[in-house]
């Protein structure tokens, strides 16, 4: 079954303590992105990959680092999580970054930073 | 700027009723690409369709359809004899390429929540 998966689905943390968002997509996409949710804010692009080891900044970059070693995975990285980290991410998949292609969503990862 | 907004924050019908959920946007690019996504209480986004800045021809699927108008700039969602099931949060999204023209990036509306009750 073609998916994209997220682990964990619920986090809750402490400031500080560093933390990573795993998203593994089964369907060989070059495309990957990494999106947060927030009330009033809709959903916010973090960072995007094109492909293995290609990744640049979406709109809200700050705090976040990822990375692209290969094709199925594209982790979410806090360093030092802080309270207004606290959101429901997505990570997305898409068979490239042309305009037109559909985006596979993972099942979220609802994260709480105390 | 691109920009997508749905007016109507929530929305409630009894089912059976008919509903449209409104979607207007902003874009300067002749080429752009439209998206509805549902959101339901369970927390994932689920594709529902696409469409293309050059196809104004509505499409339906069963109880859903959708009107795009490129004079007005709206893309809106209509679900016809709703049911409980529907109950979800929906989301409308433009699809833009950065600079470069590699970042697939959706610009997205902040939804509309539709309760259906029985």
């Amino acid at each position: 079954e073609a998916q994209v998966t997220q682990n964990p689905r619920y986090l809750i943390t402490v400031t500080g303590k560093k933390l990573t968002v795993t998203c593994s997509q089964n369907m060989n996409h070059e495309y990957m992105s990494w999106y947060r949710q927030d009330p009033g804010l809709g959903l916010r692009q973090i960072y995007y990959s094109m492909n293995v080891e290609v990744t640049d900044k979406g709109d809200v970059p700050e705090g976040y680092k990822v990375s692209r070693k290969e094709k199925r995975n594209f982790p979410l990285i806090l360093e030092s999580p802080s309270p207004n980290q606290t959101s429901l991410y997505f990570c997305a998949s898409s068979l490239s970054g042309t305009p037109n292609t559909e985006a596979f969503f993972g099942q979220g990862t609802r994260l709480t930073v105390v | 700027a691109q920009k997508v907004t749905q007016a109507q924050t929530e929305i409630s019908v009894v089912e059976k009723e008919d509903v449209t959920l409104d979607c207007v946007y902003e874009t300067r690019d002749t080429t752009y690409y439209l998206f509805w996504y549902k959101q339901p209480p369970s927390g994932e986004l689920v594709f529902l369709i696409r469409r293309n800045s050059f196809d104004e021809q509505n499409e339906i699927s069963g109880r859903y359809s959708w009107n795009f108008q490129k004079s007005t700039s709206s893309f809106n969602f209509t679900i016809t004899a709703s049911q409980v099931v529907d109950s979800a949060v929906y989301f409308c999204a433009l699809s833009e390429a950065n600079n470069a023209g590699n970042n697939r990036k959706l610009i997205w509306g902040l939804g509309t929540s539709l309760a259906v009750n029985p």
